[in-house]
């Protein structure tokens, strides 16, 4: 079976720009997190959707908005880059809440 | 505000040798702790423990939680040059969503 797959792999983009990341899950799986990993820091915790609803919302200015489809893939949107916004994008799954988020492999955002 | 810290940040070893890494937390409404290894860009899951005192052991790897003490640690015993990678501990907690709160890992490297 597949695992989380994430794309593009990388993107280049300049101030201002905006940008959409993709995720398709795990096969079977309905929930979708995004998370933002800096270089030398941990992941920061950006989106969770279940069944395609918003379930919770990490410390991240409105530019930051989601979605989840109802093939349980998503979309990270990020408008008016910053440069502060280069970092990896994870994108997990999971069957649910209380079970293991498996990783997928992230794209990696550079903003010039 | 939920928070991990991890320690040492960084740990070089020779192969060979035993190695313990450190989560201590501190989060509202304590459900899990886990442990992702991370060697390039996807973190993969190694454990998730939820109840004090009982070992997980994977191989070499084995992880033991204490939630009296608030607190983690992850044993690994003859180490591999493939062990080196970053490993993260995070937590969640019973708020109905599946936010994982990371520390900022300890990167591992192992001299052969």
């Amino acid at each position: 079976d597949a695992g989380v797959t994430q794309s593009p792999t990388h993107l280049i983009k300049t101030r201002g720009q905006h940008v959409t990341l993709r995720c398709s899950p795990i096969s079977g799986h309905k929930s979708v997190s995004w998370y933002q990993q800096v270089l030398g820091q941990g992941p920061q915790f950006i989106f969770q959707y279940y069944e395609k609803e918003e379930r919770g919302r990490g410390n991240f200015p409105d530019r930051f908005s989601a979605r989840q489809f109802p093939n349980y893939s998503s979309e990270l949107n990020v408008n008016a880059l910053l440069l502060g916004d280069s970092a990896l994008y994870l994108c997990a799954s999971s069957q649910g809440t209380g079970n293991i988020q498996y990783f997928g492999a992230g794209t990696r955002l550079s903003v010039l | 505000e939920d928070k991990v810290v991890q320690s040492p940040l960084s740990l070089v070893v020779h192969e060979g040798d035993t190695v313990t890494l450190n989560c201590s937390y501190e989060v509202t409404n304590f459900r899990s702790l886990l442990w992702y290894k991370q060697e390039k860009k996807a973190p993969t899951f190694l454990f998730m423990l939820t109840s004090s005192g009982i070992e997980k052991k994977s191989g070499r790897l084995s992880s033991i939680l204490d939630k009296k003490e608030l607190f983690s640690i992850l044993n690994i015993t003859a180490t591999q040059t493939g062990d080196s990678a970053v490993y993260l501990c995070a937590v969640t907690s019973n708020f109905g969503n599946e936010k994982l709160t990371f520390g900022t890992g300890t990167r591992l490297t192992i001299i052969p």
